[in-house]
């Protein structure tokens, strides 16, 4: 079946550093990618997304680029805020489906 | 964007009790919404499927009586923990696909306690 594996947390980083997640899928098909946030009590927003191979998905200083042939969709950040401390959680859904297959989350804190 | 609901953000309650917790789609109709529960620290866990007009579709291992589900609008559907236990205490988020498409919404969460 399908499924999301995220590198593991947590991760600290110090204020401007530059931020690597590892997000490796499994998947039938060619299924749309997806990046969510979720902030300390609060439920999960969307941060990016990419839906076809080699589509950049970017949002708040954020990329992550659908690499096809690896499988993959790290998320990047060249400078951290301290705002960006939160768990991330890399997901993926088929074409025409909704059902969301979600990474195991990596929690980051980032200290100023 | 598209905005979801849900109500209440916090609720304790007794060992044995029922706790209804409600999700809404505020500004968008949603045929579908998702019921997850998350524990501390780990990843979500999709609990089961809300279906307007019919039955809740549940993932492996989620027990129906135990967690009911109502999908009583295009705009809401309600989870209801029955017989509420200890082990039944997590952070429960809904989320709604809008408009029929691939990007979902979710909820802020409900954080339950049960004593």
């Amino acid at each position: 079946g399908d499924s999301v594996t995220q590198m593991e947390g947590p991760v600290t980083l110090s204020e401007e550093a530059f931020l690597t997640i590892n997000c490796t899928y499994t998947a039938t098909g060619y299924p749309s990618l997806f990046w969510y946030v979720q902030y300390p009590g609060e439920g999960l927003q969307l941060l990016l997304k990419a839906t076809k191979a080699d589509d950049k998905g970017s949002n708040k200083g954020f990329e992550a680029t659908y690499r096809k042939e690896t499988t993959s969709f790290h998320l990047e950040k060249g400078s951290v805020q301290v705002s960006d401390s939160a768990v991330y959680f890399c997901a993926l859904v088929h074409q025409g489906a909704q059902k969301l297959v979600f990474g195991q989350g990596t929690r980051l804190t980032i200290n100023p | 964007g598209a905005v979801v609901s849900q109500h209440p953000s916090r609720v304790i309650c007794k060992s044995g009790t029922s706790v209804k917790i409600e999700c809404r789609s505020l500004d968008f109709q949603a045929t579908t919404m998702f019921w997850y529960r998350q524990f501390p620290k780990q990843s979500l866990m999709l609990m089961a499927t809300s279906n307007e007009g019919s039955k809740a579709t549940y993932e492996q291992g989620v027990e129906k009586d135990k967690f009911l589900i109502n999908h009583a609008s295009l705009t809401l559907s309600t989870l209801t923990v029955t017989s509420a236990h200890p082990e039944d205490s997590s952070f429960y988020i809904c989320s709604a696909p809008y408009s029929g498409k691939e990007t979902q919404y979710f909820g802020p969460g409900t954080r339950l306690l049960v004593l």
